[in-house]
């Protein structure tokens, strides 16, 4: 059973493009939890997904800033119209769910930077 | 929503002391508790995590404590060795799998 596999490791966008960072979770895990990370700092929440749904978002700019989590196929987190600020790791976690079945894992995360 | 806090911020001991990191949370519906280690350029690494049913849990080295009444949970590293020196993030999650994280205490473990 292969881990939380995030992709890409490392992504370079210039200023203004678009950056998709993209998170399949482990096997059987309907839950998807996105967290970015500056350096030396801590893990910041951004959204939190279940299968087709948002549940939570209040992490997440309201501008720029979109997650998706289809039926099929991975988790993205898509920014728009890149800037400096947004260089950062963001991480993808992905939990099976379900009341005391909640233990969650991370990717190894994807290192944006924004030249 | 839920709010975690984490001190101290960093930590310093020596190979073969006990370090301790103190976690406080603020949604009393909060009923599950991990923590996580991060090494340099990687992501957070499950530890070891409690549950609100269970007061304390150990796992060979390390141990976690969680006192409900005041709603505050703990990480114990007896006998620290210069490996554990990480970054450490505790988190609090509750019935609606909302998960939110502690700022981090960056362990390091002098030989």
């Amino acid at each position: 059973n292969a881990g939380v596999m995030q992709n890409p490791r490392h992504l370079v966008r210039r200023r203004g493009q678009e950056a998709r960072l993209r998170c399949s979770p482990m096997k059987g895990h309907s839950h998807v939890y996105w967290y970015r990370q500056l350096p030396e700092e801590g893990l910041k929440f951004m959204v939190y997904l279940q299968k087709e749904n948002i549940i939570d978002e209040s992490g997440m700019p309201k501008e720029r800033f979109s997650a998706e989590f289809p039926k099929e196929g991975p988790s993205i987190l898509r920014i728009q119209q890149v800037v400096r600020g947004d260089s950062a790791a963001y991480f993808c976690a992905s939990s099976p769910g379900g009341y005391m079945n909640t233990e969650a894992f991370f990717g190894q995360g994807t290192r944006l930077t924004v030249v | 929503g839920e709010n975690v806090e984490q001190h101290p911020s960093t930590l310093s001991v020596q190979e073969g002391d006990s370090a301790v990191i103190k976690c406080t949370y603020s949604d009393s519906a909060s009923n599950y508790f991990p923590w996580y280690k991060q090494e340099l350029g990687k992501g957070p690494q499950l530890i070891i995590d409690i549950r609100s049913n269970v007061g304390e849990k150990k796992d060979q080295r390390i141990a976690v404590t969680l006192n409900k009444t005041a709603k505050h949970f703990s990480l114990h590293i007896t006998e620290t060795q210069p490996e554990d020196s990480a970054v450490y993030f505790c988190a609090a999650m509750g019935d609606n799998n909302d998960m939110r994280f502690g700022a981090g205490t960056r362990l390091t473990v002098k030989p």
